[in-house]
Parts: structure tokens; C-alpha cells; sequence
């Protein structure tokens, strides 16, 4: 069957670092996605991985390892707008099929 | 500035009625999507587009109908057949549906209760 496990809950402090952790077994692999939701509002595209390795984009960096189906995003210098669900969803075969995950909720505290 | 626009934000069904929820794109794009959001569950793919006039099935289509008449526009309804229509749908779309690297934009949402 295809899956995306990832924490349903994490709490980090104001100015931390924060790693958020996917695994995935899907049919077939065309790239992996995370994106920010906060509640009640639109998802929102923050990165993409193909190949493994790191990929960064300012405060947000996303790691893959296709070979264990895993990936995470890593979140520096947390701020209070970070509060939000952080959603990983893979492309499988077939071009159109993204599964997502359930989401990880982030609290971000003073 | 484009984006996709759902409406109405909040919607209520009465019992044995059919509900039409609007979703408008102006990014140009070929691929539109319908997801429905349960509090700890992923979204699950209701129907797809990758072009005008055609349509799929997703995972969880039955009890919904869409239609794409225009690129710009994906209308769900909400048939009396969905026993359980209680949910956060979202609409999406994306400039291909077969593109890789292509990440699906979001619209806000439309959250659909029972009276």
C-alpha cells in the first residue's frame, strides 16, 4: 500500500531549530513536496525534492533519501509565525497521482 | 495578482441536497485538483483535470461531480450520495499534471457542514 508517516505534534521554542521527519512508501517516486498550512488557510509550497541531498532555501532546508524512503524539512531561527501544519506529500508513477500526509503541527512558544 | 479563488468560504448541506462548490484559476494553468481535508488525515483526491472537458476519478470520487467546461473553472458538487460530506475541501491546480517539479496552487478552501 502507499503510506506518508510523519509526527502528528511537535513543540520547539522561539529562535531554535526545529526537524520535521517523513517516510514514505509509495508506488513509484517522482519527487517529494512540503508544504505550510496554517489552520484554516490555503496550503503553501515551500520545496521539492528529486534527488537525494539537501536542498535550502533560507531559514527552511528539505533532505531526501530515496533509498529509505525519508525526508525532512529543517526549519533555523524559528519564529512565531512558523506555528503552522507542515504537510509532506509524495509524487508517485503516472505523473499525477501526490499523495499527502496527515501533517505535523508545529507550536512554536516564547 | 493570480491565484485560485473558492467560493463560498463556508457552505451548509441540508439532508438530501446537492451542494456546488466554485473554484476559479487565473494562473493559466492545465491541471486542477479537488482534495477533501479530515482533521488528522492527508488530503485525499477526489477528481482530477489535466485539460478542458476531461476529468478523473481520484481515490474518493463517489458521491461527487465536477466539470471543466473552462480552463479557468473546476466546479465540485456535492451529490446527496456523499453520506458524509463534512469536510475542508480544497481546490488546486498546477501548470501540468505530469511535470515533476510542478508544486499544486492552492486555494483557501470551502469548509462544508451538515444542518
Amino acid at each position: 500500500g502507499q503510506n506518508i508517516d510523519q509526527p502528528t505534534e511537535m513543540t520547539a521554542t522561539e529562535g531554535a531549530i526545529v526537524q520535521i521527519n517523513c517516510t514514505y512508501q509509495t508506488s513509484g517516486f517522482n519527487g517529494l513536496f512540503w508544504y505550510q498550512q496554517h489552520a484554516g488557510e490555503a496550503p503553501t509550497f515551500l520545496s521539492y525534492n528529486v534527488l537525494d541531498g539537501l536542498e535550502e532555501k533560507g531559514r527552511f532546508s528539505s533532505f531526501l533519501s530515496r533509498s529509505k524512503g525519508y525526508s525532512y524539512l529543517l526549519l533555523k531561527e524559528l519564529q512565531m509565525k512558523d506555528s503552522a501544519s507542515y504537510l509532506c506529500a509524495v509524487k508517485g508513477t503516472g505523473g499525477f497521482k501526490t499523495i499527502f500526509g496527515a501533517g505535523t503541527r508545529l507550536f512554536v512558544k516564547a | 495578482d493570480g491565484g485560485i479563488t473558492q467560493s463560498p468560504k463556508y457552505l451548509f448541506r441540508k439532508e438530501g441536497q446537492n451542494v456546488t462548490l466554485s473554484c476559479e484559476q487565473n494562473l493559466n494553468h492545465d491541471a486542477m485538483y479537488w482534495y477533501r481535508q479530515d482533521p488528522g488525515q492527508g488530503l485525499r483526491l477526489i477528481y482530477y483535470s489535466q485539460i478542458v472537458n476531461d476529468f478523473q476519478k481520484g481515490d474518493i470520487a463517489e458521491g461527487y461531480s465536477v466539470s471543466r467546461e473552462k480552463k479557468e473553472s473546476f466546479p465540485l458538487t456535492v451529490t446527496s450520495a456523499q453520506k458524509n460530506p463534512t469536510a475542508f475541501y480544497l481546490c488546486a491546480s498546477s501548470i501540468g499534471v505530469s511535470g515533476r517539479n510542478q508544486p499544486q496552487h492552492f486555494g483557501d478552501g470551502t469548509r462544508l457542514s451538515i444542518l
